[in-house]
């Protein structure tokens, strides 16, 4: 079965500084790679996904991820973060040969800092 | 499109009443997904439907948890009798084709039972 790990439950960092948002998965077969995001009060947004092709991925608001295939990550990065991404951000993989069900980890609340 | 439709937004009830949420996905999707989120055990799947047939009911907790999807646009969870344990926020999701093309959320129900 597949299964996600985010390292840092918390992120605190500075107002314009950039981050990155730990993400690791295991998995017997291939899969999909998921970022979301959960601002106050509200249900969960897709942030970015890889399918297949570029490692690379951008998503809204200037997020972007990279698949790492050797090293089973898919670490969540933004050069520059502003108070308005203060959020929890939550990793996510589903089986490429069964993708009904996607798998959460449990969180990384960001936290900026003025 | 109106997005993922969850009433009530908000509901506080008596140990040992009957509850119901309810959701509508949207139009065209042919999976639904009921979650359950807490601050102990993060976002848990309870059960998902795929044109309105239940797949896995295995993130039901006990008996006291029911859900149904009588036709693609509506579907409930009900809970009876409610326990305080069972506070939560609970969200709905759908998506079509499976997960790799990522699930849209509802904003939830926060329930509290006292």
């Amino acid at each position: 079965a597949q299964s996600v790990t985010q390292l840092d439950s918390q992120v605190p960092v500075f107002e314009e500084a950039p981050v990155e948002l730990r993400c690791n998965y295991s998995s017997s077969v291939s899969v999909y790679l998921f970022w979301y995001v959960q601002y106050p009060n509200q249900g969960l947004q897709l942030l970015l996904k890889y399918l297949s092709g570029s490692t690379l991925v951008k998503g809204i608001n200037g997020f972007e991820a990279e698949f790492n295939k050797s090293q089973t990550s898919f670490h969540l990065r933004k050069p520059s973060v502003h108070i308005s991404d203060t959020a929890e951000y939550f990793c996510a993989v589903t089986l490429m040969n069964r993708d009904d069900k996607i798998i959460f980890g449990k969180g990384t609340r960001l936290h900026i800092l003025p | 499109d109106a997005g993922v439709i969850q009433s009530p937004r908000h509901e506080v009830t008596e140990m040992g009443q009957e509850v119901t949420l309810r959701c509508k996905p949207i139009s065209g999707h042919d999976y639904l997904f009921w979650y359950r989120q807490t601050m102990m055990r993060g976002l848990e799947l309870l059960i998902y439907f795929n044109n309105n047939v239940p797949i896995d009911d295995s993130g039901m907790p006990e008996d006291r948890f029911s859900a149904k999807m009588p036709n693609a646009s509506f579907s409930t969870l009900k809970i009876q009798p409610s326990e305080p344990r069972d506070s939560a926020v609970y969200f709905c999701a759908s998506t079509w084709g499976g997960g790799r093309n990522g699930y849209t959320f509802g904003s939830g129900t926060r329930l509290t039972v006292v």
